[in-house]
């Protein structure tokens, strides 16, 4: 069965620090790799999108990381801000389509001031 | 902002009765998905459609659920004879054909009494 593990379940930082977040994927094929943020009782909204052939990709202060080697991704929060507290979605999808996404349970990130 | 706008965005409705979502997408786009978010987890994918034919249901979409875009425009997804099961928040997406990029909704939070 195809799946996408994050990790931490949740993580509480204060302003101002940095974060790695992880996430561990079996999905075979394998097409592109994305994150989304999801604040409270909103929809998910794109960060980053990667194929297999793409390393690194940044957006502003989040770097998403991909290693489809080990099947391996990580997304690093800079200089954290409050408005950062959300859950953050790895999701991974086996083609081009865009209709197979396996969502991963996400990380709930807490920034305390 | 990101265009995709769902209704109600919030439904309380008695077990056994049948409720109604309505999506409507980014004017441009001509896919459209359903996906279910319960509490603490990620999206897990419902249905799709291109234009107003619906390529693909997933197991999750049982007899109950039924989903429709008849003029290739908005969607709705009806949910029939409801159980305190289907609680969840109901999440709407469109994209392109290519490029492919998700844009959510801001989601239908249903509970079911």
């Amino acid at each position: 069965k195809n799946q996408v593990e994050q990790s931490p379940q949740s993580l509480i930082i204060l302003e101002g620090k940095n974060c790695t977040l992880q996430c561990n994927y079996t999905v075979s094929p394998f097409s592109n790799l994305r994150w989304y943020k999801q604040d409270t009782g909103r929809g998910p909204v794109s960060l980053t999108i990667m194929t297999f052939s793409e390393n690194t990709k940044s957006n502003g202060r989040y770097t998403a990381t991909l290693d489809a080697d080990t099947k391996q991704s990580s997304l690093h929060i800079t200089a954290s801000q409050l408005s950062d507290s959300a859950s953050y979605i790895c999701v991974v999808s086996p083609n081009n389509a865009g209709n197979m996404l396996t969502f991963g349970g996400g990380t709930r990130l807490m920034v305390k001031p | 902002d990101t265009g995709v706008s769902q209704d109600p965005r919030h439904k309380i409705t008695k077990r056994g009765q049948n409720v109604t979502f309505r999506c409507d997408p980014i004017s441009e786009h001509n896919r459209l998905y359903w996906y279910r978010q319960t509490l603490g987890q990620g999206p897990e994918f419902l249905t799709y459609f291109q234009n107003e034919a619906q390529l693909e249901k997933s197991r999750l979409l049982s007899d109950r659920f039924s989903a429709e875009r008849p003029k290739g425009s908005f969607s709705t997804l009806e949910i029939q004879r409801t159980e305190q099961g289907d609680s969840a928040m109901y999440l709407c997406a469109s994209s392109l054909a290519s490029p492919y990029e998700q844009y959510f909704g801001p989601g239908t939070r249903l509970t079911v009494t």
